[in-house]
């Protein structure tokens, strides 16, 4: 199973807003509504972001939304805040397993 | 609150084994699945497979198929990840994770990763 495609890097100024795309195929991202989204700092656990491609936990800032078309997802930063400096992170269920984006690190400028 | 406790740090020999616990705490342990997740240094997340207490019943992703087998103890709520053949490329923080809710598709609760280093 390769990894969903993600771009190594996205930058924006504060207040900005960015999207980071999510490049998989018709067996992953494509074939099911299981998209989520992962935000990690330096050292620290991943903490769900977006999970069935565009629902927010509770907790999480409604700056963060997330949708999908076709094979690839989308996760969209929108008011671009310095705490939002980070790894991302997707991940689709497919068939008994899952797979996880290659990882975009987002700095703010 | 739910929370995932990993055991501490590992450093292993080329070819060994190592095991990790996750005692979770807070919630129907059974009834939610422990997934198991890596990361080698400056490297992305990589799925390894998981775990349905409640059934016992694991499965793995295709590259550690045979090399990882991933159990739970329901009496103390805690899953364990054992990978055997251990070489230098498996040197990783390894980070337990439990669905969002029954039957979920997505990781709500993490541990807070055990790196294990394999050295000679």
């Amino acid at each position: 199973q390769s990894a969903l495609t993600q771009p190594a890097s996205v930058s924006g100024s504060p207040g900005q807003s960015i999207t980071i795309s999510c490049t998989g195929t018709s067996s992953d991202v494509g074939g099911y509504n299981y998209v989520s989204w992962y935000q990690q700092h330096p050292g620290k656990a991943p903490k769900l972001m977006i999970y069935e491609v565009s629902n927010r936990p509770s907790g999480v800032s409604n700056r963060f939304s997330g949708s999908k078309s076709g094979n690839t997802a989308s996760l969209t930063i929108s008011g671009l805040q310095a705490e939002d400096e980070a790894d991302y992170y997707c991940s689709s269920y497919t068939s008994s397993s899952y797979v996880f984006g290659t990882g975009t690190k987002v700095t703010v400028l | 609150q739910v929370q995932l406790v990993q055991s501490g740090a590992e450093v292993k020999k080329p070819g060994s084994s190592v095991k990790v616990s996750c005692k979770a705490s807070g919630g129907t342990f059974s009834s939610y699945t422990i997934s198991w997740v890596r990361q080698a240094p400056g490297q992305g997340l990589e799925w390894m497979g998981r775990i349905i207490p409640i059934l016992g019943i694991a499965n793995y992703a295709q590259k550690f198929q045979g090399r990882v087998t991933i159990t739970a103890d329901k009496s103390t709520s805690t899953a364990y990840m054992e990978l055997s053949s251990l070489r230098s490329e498996d040197t990783a923080v390894y980070y337990c994770a439990r669905d969002r809710e029954s039957g979920s598709f997505d990781f709500d609760y993490w541990g807070q990763g055990t790196l294990v280093t394999v050295s000679s």
